[in-house]
């Protein structure tokens, strides 16, 4: 069964502090893996990753994807009370002419100040 | 530009009842998927929409069904609401089949 595991569930930190959002996965067929930020209800797009090793950032936010060790990571660094949120992963992938997003749990961040 | 909409935004339903919610894709965007999101949990697959045409489905029920128009906005459909119906629905519209999906505010249903 196609899988994508997040860790950790939830995070407390401190402004100022760096944090690193972890997430596995196991799907056949992989196509991409995509980073959404959700506050109240419409995650929103952060990143999306096809290939290993290249770095992508925005800002404080930066991702890269490991296709062999099948993980990503998304790092935050100089958090702000802003960055409060759940952050999903979602990995994309294709198989008998469908293309769908499975998605993990969310880790959920608080930064207090 | 104007992002994915849906109406309505909350929905109130009993058990047995039917359901229909609306997505507004962004313009020029002709994908259009379905997921539900009970708290807690990531969002999971129910349908995507390609071109007017069902390109993929989750493992749901018969009792949810899906279509897209000409315009290439959706409605989603559920009948014989169950209480672990409750859930936001999100839609997500994407210029091509395989293209970054962008989500809109979603719908939240309770069934009572």
């Amino acid at each position: 069964e196609d899988k994508v595991v997040q860790s950790p569930l939830s995070l407390v930190v401190h402004e100022g502090d760096t944090v690193t959002l972890n997430c596995s996965y196991e799907v056949t067929n992989f196509r991409s893996l995509l980073w959404y930020k959700q506050e109240k209800k419409a995650p929103t797009f952060l990143f999306m990753l096809t290939s290993s090793g290249i770095e992508k950032k925005s800002g404080r936010l930066s991702s890269i994807l490991d296709k062999k060790e099948l993980f990503s990571i998304l790092n935050i660094t100089a958090t702000q009370t802003g960055d409060s949120a759940v952050y999903l992963c979602a990995v994309a992938y294709s198989g008998a002419g469908s293309y769908q997003l499975t998605f993990g749990k969310g880790t959920k961040l608080s930064v207090i100040p | 530009d104007a992002g994915v909409t849906q109406s309505p935004t909350h929905l109130i339903k009993t058990r047995g009842q039917h359901v229909t919610l609306r997505c507004s894709p962004i313009s020029g965007h002709k994908s259009v998927s379905w997921y539900q999101q009970v708290l807690g949990q990531g969002p999971q697959f129910i349908f995507q929409y390609y071109e007017k045409e069902e390109r993929g489905r989750g493992n749901f029920p018969d009792r949810f069904s899906a279509r897209q128009f000409p315009n290439y906005s959706s409605e989603l459909n559920v009948n014989a609401l169950l209480l672990g119906d409750s859930a936001l629905y999100l839609c997500a519209s994407a210029p091509g089949f395989t293209d970054t999906q962008y989500f809109g505010p979603g719908t939240r249903l309770t069934v009572l």
